[in-house]
Formats: structure tokens, sequence, C-alpha cells
């Protein structure tokens, strides 16, 4: 069982490059999220889904795109990256039920230079 | 956007040491408020999820206490060991499928 799984783990990119994050999970979850993580800023929502088809908007979305054509996919695109956007992204899921804990993948981090 | 606050933001203890933490959150709409423990270069694991007001968890050597009505949740470690060195997030739910994570205490355990 390999939980949630983030590839790449680190990537440097030139501004104006784009790119795809991507993650997977085998647990059949129907939530996802994307985090990112700066020093001091703790971890804040980019974009979530609630199911394969669905997607919101979190906290902090502006420059990113999600889809979601399946339950175990959730793949995060950056357009046009810019050095704002140099962070630690952290992709999660869980199960059905408002009490259940998110599972984190291992983290990618985004250099853009 | 909900606050949710953490302190300390760091703590330096001993070997043997207890400690705790405190979260703070909005004590209106509330949900469930989650903690998780996040070593570094690994990613956060959960360690509980509360929902209760006085609700008391405890996994080893760690708790946690939850307060709805005045809006806090303490995090006890007794007798802290380097093992559990790491930054302890919490995060708030008020149902609408999303988490509100403070910035996390980090806490390091020296022998």
């Amino acid at each position: 069982n390999a939980g949630v799984t983030q590839t790449p783990k680190f990537r440097i990119l030139k501004i104006g490059q784009s790119m795809t994050l991507q993650c997977t999970q085998d647990m059949n979850h129907n939530y996802m999220y994307w985090y990112r993580q700066d020093p001091g800023m703790g971890l804040k929502l980019i974009y979530y889904s609630v199911g394969a088809g669905i997607t919101d908007k979190g906290e902090v979305p502006n420059g990113y795109n999600v889809s979601r054509s399946t339950t175990e996919d959730f793949p995060l695109r950056l357009e046009l990256a810019a050095p704002s956007q140099t962070s630690v992204y952290f992709c999660a899921s869980r199960p059905q039920g408002e009490n259940q804990p998110q599972h984190f993948g291992d983290g990618t981090r985004l250099s853009i230079l | 956007i909900l606050n949710v606050e953490q302190s300390p933001q760091s703590l330096h203890v001993q070997e043997g040491d207890s400690t705790n933490f405190t979260c703070s959150f909005p004590s209106s709409n509330f949900y469930a408020l989650h903690w998780y423990r996040w070593e570094t270069a690994k990613s956060p694991e959960a360690l509980f999820v509360m929902t209760l007001n006085g609700d008391e968890k405890k996994k080893g050597q760690i708790s946690a206490t939850l307060n709805t009505k005045e809006g806090y949740s303490y995090l006890y470690i007794k007798g802290s060991q380097p093992e559990d060195s790491a930054t302890y997030l919490c995060a708030f739910n008020s149902g609408y499928s999303t988490l509100t994570f403070g910035k996390g205490t980090m806490l390091l355990v020296s022998p």
C-alpha cells in the first residue's frame, strides 16, 4: 500500500516555464488536497477536490490549476512559473467523513529561478 | 479566513522533560480539531482527531485535550525523548471539507 505518492521530489524551473506536479493515491479516497508550505507560514490550501470531476479553490489558488478526472489522481499545474511559487508542495487525501485525518505525500520541493 | 494560532513557536527541552503546547481556534462553527506530527524531511502524520468538548486522547506518552467552548486544545508530551523532536501542527475543521492549519510548534529534545 503506497498511500499518497508525489512526483517529482525536486524540480528547478525557470520563470515562465510550466509544469505539472503529480499526485496519486491508492486508498480509494474521495477527498484530495494540495498545500504549499513556506517557511514560517504553515500549510496553505491551494485547491481541493471532494471527488472525481469536482474541484474547488482553497486559500491561495492564484497561478495554479487542477483537475480530477479519476479518483486516484489529482495533478497540480503551474502555467507560468513565478519566483513567488518557490515552495514545498504537499498533496493529501482522506476518506469520506469529516472526522477522518488527512494522509500526506512526501512533498515536492520546487524552486523557480 | 479562519485564525488558528499555536504557541509557542518553538521549544527546546532536555530528554525526560514534560512539555505542552497550545492551539487556539475559533469557538464558533467547530466540527473537529486535528493534531499532526511532522518530522523533518518527512510528511505530516495524524496524531489525533478530536470532536467533543472535554475530549482527551492519548497515544503513548502524548496526550491532547479539547475545550471547544473557549477554543483551545493542549498537546502534552510526558518524558520527552529525542525521537519526539518534530513540528506539531494543529488544524481546525469547521465542517466544510477543508482544514485550516496553524503554523506549528517546533519541538527539539536534546539528549
